[in-house]
């Protein structure tokens, strides 16, 4: 099956700098590859995602890149705020609508 | 639209109990909906899928007779923890397939907690 591996596992950043999170995936399969922001005790929340018939996704300051050949995608996350404090986790799926797999997840914190 | 509800939000039950919770989607169709669990500072982990009028495919060490899913209509699944113990204490996650969009969209959780 799938398995998704996602680095770091905590990230400390000062506000207005980038924070970038990496995954690896192993199903050549996956197509489908969003990336949630999840608060303590809340749901995950989709902020991002991509296909993998596109290289990269930017959504304000928040973008993704994939590299299907190597099987790798990351989050960028420019100009970060203390309100983007949060853990952050990447999956992989066949497609939007499939089961997800997801990494461990990645504790973002933004110091003023 | 494409909001999924769960309830209850939280329980606290005795060991050897059983605990039903509900996921609904409020104003959209599920034909799928899948179930997560998450134990504290963990990443989710996929359970089950659950499919309206068919039985559900569970994931490898998930115990079907443990954990009951039942998706007997477009827009309601129930799981249901069966004798549960200490160690079934978590994070229930439901998630809710749109056919519509192919998208999926998350309940807010139910935190167990089995005394």
């Amino acid at each position: 099956g799938e398995n998704v591996e996602q680095h770091p596992s905590t990230l400390s950043v000062q506000e207005g700098d980038s924070a970038v999170i990496k995954c690896t995936y192993s199903d050549s399969a996956s197509n489908y590859f969003p990336w949630y922001k999840q608060e303590l005790g809340k749901r995950p929340q989709l902020i991002i995602d991509i296909r993998s018939n596109v290289g990269e996704k930017k959504d304000q300051r928040i973008a993704v890149t994939l590299n299907k050949t190597a099987k790798h995608f990351s989050l960028h996350i420019t100009e970060t705020q203390p309100e983007d404090s949060a853990v952050y986790f990447c999956a992989a799926s066949k497609d939007s609508g499939y089961a997800l797999n997801f990494g461990k997840g990645t504790s973002l914190l933004v110091t003023p | 639209g494409a909001v999924v509800s769960q309830h209850p939000s939280w329980v606290i039950c005795k060991s050897g109990t059983s605990v039903k919770i509900e996921c609904r989607s409020l104003d959209f169709q599920a034909t799928t909906m899948f179930w997560y669990r998450q134990f504290p500072k963990q990443s989710l982990m996929l359970m089950a899928t659950s499919n309206e009028g068919s039985k559900a495919t569970y994931e490898q060490g998930v115990e079907k007779d443990k954990f009951l899913i039942n998706h007997a209509s477009l827009t309601l699944s129930t799981l249901t923890v069966t004798s549960a113990h200490p160690e079934d204490s978590s994070f229930y996650i439901c998630s809710a397939r749109t056919v519509s969009t192919d998208t999926q969209y998350f309940g807010p959780g139910t935190r167990l907690t089995v005394l």
